[in-house]
């Protein structure tokens, strides 16, 4: 069965420092990938995906993500991070093609100091 | 494009009374999915649907929780009775196709006393 590890619980940063959330993942097939952002009071909004292809992805609001099979992670990036970047971060896989369920992970919250 | 509609945004029930939960997907979304997010945690998924057939419902609660999607649009969510740790947000989701990503609902929340 497939699983998906959000290690850190909070990450700080401050504004304009690049910042880095951190996911691992495991799949007995290939992986679909996701990021989601929760704002408060606010439901999850899509930020980016691995199907296939460059293993750099980029996304919405200047995030983007590497997948990294030999490592089996896929984490979260942005070069420069805004106060408004913070928010609760959420990973998901989906084991493909034999497993149609998606797991999430836990969350990171990730707070970007002013 | 309007998004996935929810209702009611907010329910309080005690513990043995029933509730439901009502999702309209996008429109043209094939796939709906319900997950339950206990507050400290990320969303657990409870069924999925692929047009008005199920897809997945192996973390769905049979003895209380039940879901169907009628003509393979809207759908509703029940429990049916309550329990206290039933207490959390329910989210609704719909995505194009099974890979594709998924667009959530602002979520009910439930609380159990």
């Amino acid at each position: 069965a497939q699983s998906v590890a959000q290690p850190e619980d909070q990450v700080n940063v401050a504004e304009g420092n690049p910042l880095t959330v951190k996911c691992t993942y495991s799949v007995s097939g290939n992986p679909y990938l996701f990021w989601y952002v929760q704002y408060p009071n606010r439901g999850l909004q899509f930020l980016l995906k691995y199907i296939t292809g460059d293993n750099l992805v980029k996304g919405s609001y200047g995030f983007e993500a590497e997948f990294n099979k030999s490592q089996t992670s896929f984490h979260l990036k942005k070069p420069s991070a805004l106060v408004s970047d913070s928010a609760l971060y959420f990973c998901a896989v989906r084991d493909r093609p034999r497993d149609d369920k998606i797991i999430f992970g836990k969350g990171t919250r990730l707070h970007i100091l002013p | 494009e309007a998004g996935v509609a929810q209702s009611p945004r907010y329910k309080i029930i005690e513990k043995r009374q029933s509730v439901a939960f009502w999702c309209n997907p996008i429109s043209g979304h094939a796939t709906l999915y319900w997950y339950q997010q206990i507050l400290g945690q990320g969303p657990k998924l409870l069924i999925q649907f692929q047009n008005n057939g199920v897809v997945d419902d192996s973390q769905l609660p049979k003895d209380r929780f039940s879901a169907e999607r009628l003509k393979g649009v809207d759908s509703t969510l029940k429990i049916q009775p309550a329990k206290l740790e039933d207490s959390a947000v329910y989210l609704c989701a719909s995505s194009l196709s099974r890979a594709g990503e998924q667009y959530f609902g602002p979520g009910t929340r439930l609380t159990v006393t």
